[in-house]
């Protein structure tokens, strides 16, 4: 069964400044990798997701995520962080075939201070 | 085009009641997940439906049930709620069966609270 661990339960960055959020996975294959953002009492919005290709992801928002397979890692980066971005981010993986449902880690907080 | 719908959007139940919750997919979404988000154990899969079918189901307790309706609405139920049933529940669709997770669009959730 596939896992996901976020090493960060809270981070703090200054506005302006880069972020790069961690995300380990554990999957007997090649993983369906996403990145949610949520913010306080709302749903799920997706910023980007990995299937197959290029390692290195576009998202939304100004985000990338790069998929390195030796290091099981899908790490989450922006190069300069703004105060809209305070939010709680989510890293997901699935199965590329099957009905195996999404795992989610168990989030990051950012906090952006001035 | 309009998004998922979560109806009731707050919910407060009293211990022993019953709960149903609602979603509503995007117009021509067929798959229908429900997870449960609390703070401590994060969120969690409930289940999954696809044209009227439960396709997989989560570690839940029986008393957690759901259903889909052939215009690809679903309903949860919680029976005999506890106290631990507080969470947020969100819901998400997407076009197809699978793999799950593929285009998910989800809910803004409905919050229970259960006193």
């Amino acid at each position: 069964a596939q896992s996901v661990t976020q090493p960060d339960i809270h981070i703090t960055v200054s506005e302006g400044a880069s972020l790069e959020l961690r995300c380990n996975y554990s999957y007997g294959a090649t993983p369906y990798l996403f990145w949610y953002v949520q913010s306080p009492g709302q749903g799920l919005q997706l910023l980007l997701k990995y299937f197959s290709g290029d390692t290195l992801v576009q998202g939304i928002k100004g985000f990338e995520a790069e998929f390195k397979r030796s290091q099981s890692s899908f790490n989450l980066r922006k190069p300069s962080v703004h105060w809209s971005d305070a939010a709680e981010y989510f890293c997901a993986v699935g199965a590329n075939s099957g009905n195996t449902p999404l795992v989610f880690g168990k989030g990051t907080r950012l906090s952006v201070i001035a | 085009k309009a998004g998922v719908t979560q109806t009731p959007r707050y919910l407060i139940k009293t211990r022993g009641q019953q709960v149903t919750l609602s979603c509503s997919p995007i117009s021509g979404h067929r798959s229908v997940s429900w997870y449960q988000q609390t703070p401590g154990q994060g969120l969690q899969f409930l289940f999954e439906y696809f044209s009227e079918t439960q396709r997989n189901k989560g570690n839940f307790p029986g008393r957690f049930s759901g259903r889909q309706f052939s215009n690809s609405r679903s309903e949860m139920n919680v029976s005999t709620l506890e106290l631990g049933d507080s969470a947020l529940y969100l819901c998400a669709s997407q076009v197809g069966a699978s793999p799950p997770g593929y285009g998910y669009t989800f809910g803004s959730g409905t919050r229970l609270t259960v006193v």
